[in-house]
């Protein structure tokens, strides 16, 4: 099993829409979570920390759930800038820095 | 100013050549590292440094060798370059416990 594992997509939805991505972990002790977006060509950047209580910024929910091992994302109102590979990423307890990457999952949002 | 700024950002080249990148960050932040992104965009980590010492090493073909002159340098240098190296190379920063990564614009490397 993959110690970070996304359904690749894409995802394609209308602008307006409201998407979800799921994100599973193997390892139960991981510590930290967080997604980041990566634009085609481009470097990733940090979208948002996930917090055990779940967090929202703007359009944007995650969630954490420990006991299925599992990270979300939530988009509301889908922009078509929103058009972006969101990365699932996981600290594993005692990995330091060593964060862990998904492989991505892939939202294209359409008029 | 660029945060991490990484360079060259297109390297084209022919096997059996060395190569390096080279990685600056002017965040003060005090852990550097380099990542490698393939062509199926998985994002795997080579090395980390903290305070120009090695803390992360995965397991990475020793003809790769990280070079940190000090905590605001992180170099890569790749020996006798092959065909499956050809990637996108990221450099990164964090302060310490954060874990937030800060990532450079990213070096393509073609290996011809």
């Amino acid at each position: 099993r993959k110690e970070v594992e996304q359904d690749p997509g894409p995802f394609n939805v209308p602008e307006g829409a409201t998407v979800a991505f799921n994100c599973t972990y193997s390892n139960s002790a991981s510590q930290s979570f967080f997604w980041y977006r990566q634009d085609c060509r481009k470097e990733p950047k940090l979208l948002m920390s996930v917090y055990s209580s779940g967090n929202e910024d703007g359009r944007f929910t995650a969630q954490l759930n420990r006991a299925s091992q599992y990270i979300s994302l939530l988009i509301r109102d889908s922009k078509l800038s929103d058009s972006a590979t969101y990365l699932c990423v996981v600290n594993p307890k005692g990995g330091g820095n060593k964060l862990t990457f998904g492989t991505g999952t892939q939202l294209k949002v359409e008029l | 100013d660029t945060a991490v700024s990484q360079t060259p950002k297109y390297l084209v080249t022919q096997m059996g050549n060395d190569k390096s990148i080279k990685c600056e960050q002017n965040l003060g932040h005090d852990t550097m590292y380099w990542y490698k992104q393939d062509s199926k965009k998985f994002l795997k980590i080579m090395f980390s440094y903290n305070n120009k010492e090695l803390i992360i090493n995965e397991t990475v073909p020793n003809r790769f060798s990280p070079k940190s002159p000090d905590k605001a340098h992180l170099n890569l240098h790749i020996n006798s370059l092959e065909l499956g190296d050809s990637a996108v190379y990221f450099c990164a920063s964090s302060q310490d416990t954060a874990n937030v990564l800060t990532f450079g614009a990213g070096s393509r490397l073609t290996v011809l």
